[in-house]
């Protein structure tokens, strides 16, 4: 089966603590994207990379990072500087350009405490 | 103010009556426009996509753009109990980097 995943489904962690969220796809895309979406706010932009190694910062990258060495993976951290970590994050892939269809995974629900 | 503005609802309808989604945008630029549907704690998955102006149809969704209004909408005809979901609208540029609504609940009443 094509498609993208993301693990975990859930994840918890502490406060001061950083954490990795995976996502790889087999759909053979060049564009991968990660997006946070919280309440009332629909999804918001945090990175994309349209070829390996090399990736973007959207509208809010600030306290994350992230890395792509390989095509199928482009995982995102959330390190301790995000002030507000909490939240539902989808990756996605696409064709390099027009990336207008957007392929999510089924999201990870991160919680900091 | 924000690129995108979507009213979040929530919305409830009858089953089998016409439902009309729309959003509303600032930025002139914008030509790819999209429409995802997306249940409760799964990721958003695409319906609808137009490029530039125009109306686009596929089963029971029409896809509506007008470049003029700074205006999209999506109508859902023959509404479903499965069309229960909140529904995206997503715009850009470039066909890169893309601008979301925050979402319209829907709630179909068999």
């Amino acid at each position: 089966d094509g498609g993208i995943t993301q693990s975990p489904k859930y994840l918890f962690r502490k406060e001061g603590q950083n954490v990795t969220l995976s996502c790889e796809q087999n759909l053979n895309h060049d564009a991968m994207y990660w997006y946070r979406q919280d309440p009332g706010q629909g999804l918001r932009l945090i990175y994309y990379s349209q070829i390996v190694n090399d990736f973007q910062k959207g509208d809010i990258a600030e306290g994350y990072s992230v890395s792509r060495e390989k095509k199928e993976s482009f995982p995102l951290t959330v390190t301790s500087a995000q002030k507000n970590p909490t939240a539902f994050y989808l990756c996605a892939s696409s064709i390099r350009r027009p990336a207008y269809e957007q392929y999510f995974g089924p999201g990870t629900r991160l919680t900091v405490t | 103010q924000k690129e995108v503005e979507q009213d979040p609802g929530p919305l409830s309808v009858p089953e089998g009556a016409i439902v009309s989604l729309n959003c509303t945008y600032s930025n002139s630029a914008f030509q790819y426009f999209m429409w995802y549907r997306q249940y409760s704690r799964k990721g958003p998955e695409l319906l609808m996509y137009t490029y530039s102006s125009g109306n686009k149809e596929d089963g029971r969704f029409t896809a509506q753009v007008d470049k003029s209004s700074k205006y999209i909408s999506l109508f859902i005809r023959d509404s479903q109990p499965s069309d229960s979901a909140t529904y995206l609208c997503a715009m850009s540029t470039t066909g890169n980097q893309f601008y979301f609504g925050t979402g319209t609940s829907l709630t179909v009443i068999p």
